[in-house]
C-alpha cells in the first residue's frame, strides 16, 4: 500500500507556481520523500527528494513539514510541459511504490 | 546525468510465446533494479526488486514463474514475460538506483510497451 496521500487532479495556469500536496502521515524517521512525474506514455521523471529539511533545484522547491507529516512541491512558474502525473513517494530501504498521484494540468 | 536504457521499447508477440525485456544503466554501476508494470490510467505497480548476484523479490501476487528476472551484471537487468496472454499487455518500466539505499536517485528507464495478441 502507498504511504501517502495526493488530490487525484488540480490545475494551474501557466507561468504561476503550482503547489502540490502530499500527505505522508506514517512516514518514519529514515524515510525520504521523493517526487517524480511521469508524462504521457514515458517512464517517471525525477524531480527531487528530501529528508527533513526543505530543497531546491533547477526544477522545483520541496517543503517539509516541520513534524514530516505532509510535504509540497512547489513548481514556481508552470509552463505547458509541466502537465504531466506527479507522484509523491515516501520509501525507505529500495521500497519505491508509487500511488495514484496528481494529475497536474497547466493551463495557458 | 545518469540514464537506465530500456529495450525494446515496443515489442508486440503471439500468445503463448515469451518475450525479454533488458534493462541496462548506462554510465552507472547499479547494484540493485526494479520492474514495474503500468496498465492503461493507473500507477507505477511494483513488480519485483532485482539485486545484482541474487534473487529477485517479488512481490505479492506477481508470478516468479511467469515474470524472469536476471540481473547478471551491474549494468544489466533482464524481465522474460513467459508465456505471454493478452492480460499480461502493458507498459513495464524498470528502474536502477545508484548510490546506497535511499540516498540515491533512482532512474526510470523510458518503459517497454508490450501487446500480446
Amino acid at each position: 500500500d502507498a504511504k501517502t496521500t495526493q488530490p487525484p487532479s488540480m490545475d494551474c495556469a501557466e507561468g504561476r507556481a503550482a503547489n502540490l500536496p502530499c500527505n505522508h502521515s506514517t512516514i518514519s524517521g529514515n524515510e525520504y520523500v521523493y517526487w517524480y512525474r511521469q508524462i504521457h506514455s514515458q517512464g517517471p521523471q525525477y524531480i527531487i527528494h528530501g529528508l527533513k529539511n526543505n530543497e531546491t533545484n533547477e526544477m522545483a522547491s520541496l517543503i517539509i513539514t516541520e513534524d514530516r507529516k505532509s510535504s509540497t512541491l512547489i513548481l514556481p512558474h508552470a509552463t505547458l510541459r509541466d502537465t504531466a502525473v506527479y507522484y509523491c513517494i515516501v520509501t525507505g530501504n529500495n521500497d519505491m511504490r508509487f500511488g495514484a498521484g496528481t494529475r497536474l494540468t497547466v493551463k495557458p | 546525468g545518469a540514464v537506465v536504457s530500456q529495450h525494446p521499447s515496443w515489442v508486440i508477440c503471439k500468445s503463448g510465446t515469451s518475450v525479454k525485456i533488458e534493462c541496462r544503466s548506462l554510465d552507472f554501476q547499479a547494484t540493485t533494479m526494479f520492474w514495474y508494470r503500468q496498465f492503461p490510467k493507473q500507477s507505477l505497480m511494483l513488480m519485483a526488486t532485482s539485486n545484482e548476484g541474487s534473487k529477485a523479490t517479488y512481490e505479492q501476487g506477481v508470478e516468479k514463474d511467469k515474470f524472469l528476472i536476471n540481473h547478471a551484471s551491474l549494468t544489466l537487468s533482464t524481465l522474460t514475460v513467459t508465456s505471454a496472454h493478452p492480460e499480461d499487455s502493458s507498459f513495464y518500466i524498470c528502474s536502477a538506483r545508484e548510490g546506497l539505499a535511499n540516498t540515491g536517485e533512482l532512474f526510470f528507464g523510458e518503459g517497454s510497451r508490450l501487446t500480446v495478441l
